[in-house]
């Protein structure tokens, strides 16, 4: 399995905190990328990274910003969680150029109340 | 718009009988498919893939066929096991260091 871990896995919050999720790999690559799951709309790209302190938005990246400062940690952070931001979200990494593979942490779920 | 479709939310299939999952795409500048497979409570992890160069790939039990002229993907498995019961999602790249994912298909397969 590809070394990536998230921090935490679960999170329950209330509207208007922010919060910080950690990505963290061991693999040294240089793509990374932030995903939410919701039921019905399959995994959508909030924000991706291509190298330290290079980051650029997804299809769904308002209330969300990034930051990377080293190659191997990807931070995701909510400003000010709401509610519609209560969702499953994924790090991974990825081969490209060589291959147009990604590579799957586990998840972290989190809830705004 | 979505531009990756995966029509069928779910597919029930018996052990050893085959399970074809399908995707569409709209975009004909698609050069690589990949197909992932995702537990509950896990990440998704990687399938198989194939380049659009190709029309068919083959990897033990799974096997994904292109249509480029249709601009439809199928993930073949045979024969079905139960540990195959997962959500499948397709994903489709421009040459391009992202991937667009369909809304996946839970496969059931019972005994």
């Amino acid at each position: 399995d590809a070394g990536i871990t998230q921090s935490p896995r679960h999170k329950v919050t209330e509207t208007g905190t922010p919060v910080t999720l950690r990505c963290h790999q061991t693999e040294n690559h240089r793509y990374m990328y932030w995903y939410r799951q919701d039921p019905g709309h399959g995994l959508r790209l909030i924000h991706y990274s291509y190298g330290v302190k290079d980051t650029d938005k997804g299809e769904v990246s308002d209330g969300y910003s990034v930051s990377r400062s080293k190659t191997e940690d990807f931070l995701l952070t909510l400003e000010s969680a709401t509610s519609s931001q209560t969702s499953v979200y994924f790090c991974a990494i990825g081969t490209f150029p060589l291959t147009n593979e990604q590579f799957f942490g586990p998840g972290t779920r989190l809830t705004v109340l | 718009d979505q531009q990756v479709k995966q029509n069928s939310p779910s597919l029930s299939v018996q052990e050893g009988r085959i399970s074809i999952l399908n995707c569409d795409y709209t975009n004909s500048m698609f050069d690589y498919f990949l197909w992932y497979k995702k537990y509950p409570a896990e990440g998704p992890t990687f399938l198989i893939s194939i380049s659009s160069i190709k029309d068919k790939n083959e990897d033990g039990r799974f096997t994904v066929f292109l249509n480029k002229s249709a601009k439809h993907l199928s993930l073949h498995i045979v024969p079905s096991q139960p540990g195959d019961s997962a959500v499948y999602f397709c994903a489709a790249s421009l040459n391009t260091d992202k991937l667009i994912f369909g809304t996946g298909t839970r496969l059931q397969v019972f005994p």
